[in-house]
Parts: C-alpha cells; sequence; structure tokens
C-alpha cells in the first residue's frame, strides 16, 4: 500500500516570500503529525492532529508557522513571510491509532531552502 | 522542560553487539520509542516500551528504565547496513507529545 507522501520534495524560495508544503497521510490513520529536522540535528515536533480534535500547535516555533488538516486527512504546513533559519528538512509522519502515536510512518520529507 | 540524551557517534564493527543509550527528562513521562534513519531517508520505527523491561524484535532490543530515567537499544549482530542514525523518542502528555533526542550516528566497520 502506498505510504506517507509529501510535496514538494524541494523547494527554494527567497527570504520573505510564503510557502506551502503538503502531506497526504496513509488511508485510515488518524493521527497526523509536523517535525522539522535540521542539517544533523534530531526531529523537532510542530503540530499534531488527531482526528476532529484542535490540533495540539505548542511546537509551532512562530505565528508565522501554520497548519491545516482537511477532511481528517491531507495536511498542509504554511510558512509565511520564510526566514533563512527555516531552512530545513520538514517531515510528516502518520499514525494508525490514537492510543499508539508511538508507531508513526514518516514521509520523505520536504526539504526546504530559504535564500 | 523536556530532553534528551544520547551518544552523538558510536562505532562496532560487523557482527558484535552494540548498545546505544538515551537518558531523558520528561514530565508526564509515557513512553520511550526509537528510529532509525539512513542518510536523506526518512525514520523508520524500531520498537517502544511503555512498561519497565525489555522488548525483543528480531536483532534489536530496546529496554525500559523509568526509575533511572534511562533506555537504551540494543542491536546484535550487526550488519553493514545498520549504519544509520538511531533517534530515541520520549513520548507524554497522552502519549501525543513527542520529543526526540539529537541521534546518535552509528558506524558499523568490517
Amino acid at each position: 500500500g502506498a505510504g506517507v507522501s509529501q510535496s514538494p520534495s524541494n523547494k527554494v524560495t527567497e527570504k520573505g516570500k510564503d510557502v506551502e508544503l503538503r502531506c497526504d497521510p496513509i488511508s485510515g490513520h488518524t493521527a497526523l503529525y509536523w517535525y522539522r529536522q535540521s542539517l544533523g540535528q534530531g526531529l523537532e515536533f510542530l503540530i499534531y492532529f488527531q482526528g476532529n480534535s484542535a490540533p495540539d500547535k505548542s511546537g509551532l516555533p512562530s505565528d508565522r508557522f501554520s497548519a491545516e488538516r482537511t477532511g481528517g486527512s491531507v495536511s498542509t504546513l504554511t510558512i509565511q513571510r520564510t526566514q533563512q533559519e527555516d531552512s530545513a528538512v520538514y517531515l510528516c509522519a502518520s499514525s494508525p491509532r490514537a492510543l499508539a502515536v508511538y508507531e508513526q510512518y514518516f514521509g520523505p520529507g520536504t526539504r526546504l531552502t530559504v535564500t | 522542560g523536556q530532553s534528551l540524551e544520547q551518544p552523538s557517534e558510536v562505532t562496532a564493527v560487523e557482527g558484535a553487539i552494540v548498545q546505544i543509550n538515551c537518558t531523558y527528562q520528561t514530565s508526564g513521562f509515557y513512553g520511550l520509542s526509537w528510529y532509525q534513519q539512513h542518510d536523506g531517508g526518512a525514520p523508520t520505527f524500531l520498537s517502544y516500551n511503555g512498561l519497565d523491561g525489555l522488548e525483543e524484535t528480531g536483532r534489536f532490543s530496546s529496554f525500559l528504565s523509568r526509575s533511572d530515567s534511562y533506555g537504551y537499544l540494543l542491536l546484535q549482530e550487526l550488519q553493514m547496513k545498520d549504519s544509520a542514525s538511531y533517534f530515541c523518542a520520549a513520548h507524554s502528555g497522552g502519549y501525543q507529545k513527542v520529543t526526540f533526542g539529537t541521534g546518535t550516528k552509528l558506524q558499523v566497520i568490517p
């Protein structure tokens, strides 16, 4: 079956522009996470969606970052007025069960470069 | 706050056993999971410990001691393909809060 997909795979943008990153989770997975990974670093939690519940936005680094999940499936992470420090790989993960979100399936990521 | 510590690099010989340690400081701790990530690839789930003790999955085992805020990943019969980064991740706040460690880069040498 299809895994988690993300698009675009690479995105180069100029400082100050807005970008949208897309995540298609595995069909039927109720939980969805966004993470950010800088070169050689660990994963930084950004936001968590679980079904129709209000998302946990506690990891978003600033109000320039926002995310939505439509119909409990596809999710979009938007970064407004991008800064060079936003350059990183943005990873999306989904999980099949609310009580087993430790087992996350990751997408290939979107490499964002802000010039 | 939440923090996890792992060694940054480990080198081991093919066929040997290696242990990657993880210590954590996490309020509302639920459990510890482990992920493998090859260079340029996505993290893949290896194991989860919600209770103290050892969990075994093939060549990989993971251990948790809540009283010591400590866990480890044990890799046996090392293969060259095991060369990768390994991350521990602490779950809290009803599972959904996930804090990853900075990762341990394992190099397996012949």
